[in-house]
């Protein structure tokens, strides 16, 4: 069964600091994918990144940068220079890559990051 | 905007009732998934259709039903609705492997 646990359930740092979520992992297959969805106060869930699990390079977009290590079966998510608009619950997601035409996404319970000007 | 849309955005309704979600995907887009929400159980895949065709299940309850319509838009029927469903309820969709999913703005469900 697919598993992935966001323990930091609440985090909150001052404008301007750097922050990293971490998204830990479970999965038999050897083949999966690894998402990050932004879900701000407005309710909707904003799709932010897709990595598979044959690629282990980390991803920067602008201030979100991403590493995946698959030895500890982690995806973190690091914000640098945080700003307001950061503040949101963002969810680590994780899909079956074996089963052709099922992408469902088991999710982390989420992390509430609130930036504080 | 995510190009998925879902009606209605807010829903009201007492225990006992019926209710119908509605969900248009992007264009050219064949799965559709439904996900719930709610406080104690997090986000939770319900059901996913491929292009018209249950493709897989997941924790939803048999009052529960959906569809997925030759134009592929999708429905999620709610029926004798307890208030433990008071949740949010998204659709997504994606293209037709191994890509990300899109989600609509959810629909709000109230059982008063």
């Amino acid at each position: 069964a697919q598993k992935v646990t966001q323990a930091q359930t609440e985090i909150s740092v001052v404008e301007k600091e750097d922050v990293t979520l971490d998204c830990v992992y479970e999965t038999r297959d050897t083949t999966y994918y690894l998402f990050w969805y932004k879900q701000p106060p407005s309710g909707e869930l904003v799709f932010l990144i897709r990595r598979n699990s044959f690629d282990e390079q980390n991803e920067i977009s602008g201030r979100y940068s991403w590493n995946f290590q698959k030895s500890t079966s982690s995806f973190n998510f690091t914000i640098t220079a945080s700003q307001v608009v950061d503040s949101a619950v963002y969810f680590c997601a994780l899909s079956d890559g074996s089963n052709f035409g099922n992408e469902k996404l088991t999710f982390g319970t989420g992390t509430r990051l609130t930036i504080i000007p | 905007d995510s190009g998925v849309t879902q009606t209605p955005k807010h829903l009201i309704t007492a225990t006992g009732q019926r209710v119908t979600l509605r969900c248009s995907p992007r264009s050219g887009d064949l799965s559709v998934y439904w996900y719930q929400q709610s406080l104690d159980q997090g986000l939770q895949f319900l059901i996913q259709y491929y292009n018209g065709e249950e493709r897989a299940k997941g924790n939803i309850l048999e009052r529960f039903s959906a569809q997925q319509f030759p134009d592929l838009h999708s429905e999620l029927n709610l029926s004798s609705l307890e208030l433990g469903d008071s949740a949010l309820y998204f659709c997504a969709s994606s293209p037709l492997v191994r890509t990300e999913a899109f989600f609509g703005q959810g629909t709000r469900l109230t059982v008063v």
